[in-house]
C-alpha cells in the first residue's frame, strides 16, 4: 500500500524555466510534509517542509504548495538550475514529532542548459 | 555541529553470510535513529527505529535486525544474507520530537 506516491519517475526542465515535483498522498492522518533531494550514491539531503495548518512554505528559490482535500503537494523550482538536477522524495509524517517518515518512489529532475 | 558516519560506503558479500553495518552520530544527544533501504527503482522504506538505547522498533518482517548499544550508535545485522537484501541502505537521524530526518552518505550493498 503505496501511502505517498509520485506519479512521474523523471521529468526535464530547461534551466531557467520552472521545475514542479508532485507528490500525492492517501492517509489523512499526515500533518507534515517534506521534501527531500538525492544525489546517486549519497544519502538525501532535507530541502524544505510544510505544516498541515499551511498551504504553501517559501525558502528562495523553492516552494511548496499544500492541497489538502485534494491530499497532493507540489514542489516549485524556479529557476531551475543544472545543480538541481537530481531524484527528489516527498515524505510525510502522521505527527510533527513522528519518528517515522513514508517516502514516495522518487521523481528525477533533470536541468537542460 | 551535527554529522552522521555511515560505513562501509560500498559491500559485495556471497548469499548466506552475515553482515554488520554502523552508523555513529556527533554532535547530538539522544537522537532518534532510523535505518531505511532504498530498493532499485523503488522509494525509501523504514526498517527500523531507536528513540533510546536498547530500544528498536521493526516496521517490515525481514532477515535483519537492528540494535543500538550506545545512545549514538545504531548497527545494522544480518546472520545469513539473502539475494533480495541488496540495496542502498541509509542511516538517518532526528531530534526527538522534531519530523526532519538527516541522512548519511548510504551503503550499497550487493548480494551475490
Amino acid at each position: 500500500d503505496q501511502q505517498v506516491k509520485q506519479n512521474s519517475p523523471s521529468l526535464s526542465v530547461q534551466e531557467g524555466r520552472i521545475s514542479i515535483l508532485n507528490c500525492d498522498y492517501t492517509n489523512s492522518m499526515f500533518d507534515y510534509f517534506l521534501w527531500y533531494k538525492k544525489y546517486p550514491a549519497e544519502g538525501p539531503t532535507f530541502l524544505i517542509s510544510i505544516s498541515s495548518i499551511k498551504d504553501k512554505n517559501e525558502d528562495g528559490r523553492f516552494t511548496v504548495f499544500l492541497n489538502k482535500s485534494a491530499k497532493h503537494l507540489s514542489l516549485h523550482i524556479v529557476p531551475s538550475q543544472p545543480g538541481d538536477s537530481a531524484v527528489y522524495f516527498c515524505a510525510a509524517s502522521a505527527d510533527a514529532g513522528a519518528q517515522k517518515l513514508v517516502f514516495g518512489q522518487g521523481t528525477r529532475l533533470t536541468i537542460n542548459p | 555541529s551535527q554529522t552522521i558516519h555511515q560505513w562501509p560506503a560500498t559491500l559485495v558479500q556471497p548469499v548466506g553470510s552475515p553482515l554488520s553495518l554502523e552508523c555513529t552520530v556527533e554532535g547530538t544527544s539522544n537522537p532518534n535513529l532510523y535505518w531505511y533501504r532504498q530498493a532499485a527503482g523503488r522509494g525509501l522504506q523504514l526498517l527500523f527505529y531507536s528513540i533510546g538505547i536498547g530500544q528498536i522498533s521493526s516496521e517490515v518482517p525481514q532477515n535483519l535486525s537492528a540494535s543500538r548499544p550506545q545512545d549514538r550508535q545504531f548497527i545494522l545485522s544480518s546472520k545469513k544474507l539473502l539475494l533480495s537484501d541488496s540495496g542502498f541502505y541509509l542511516c538517518a537521524w532526528s531530534v526527538q520530537g522534531a519530523p526532519v530526518a538527516f541522512f548519511g552518505q548510504g551503503t550499497r550493498l550487493t548480494v551475490v
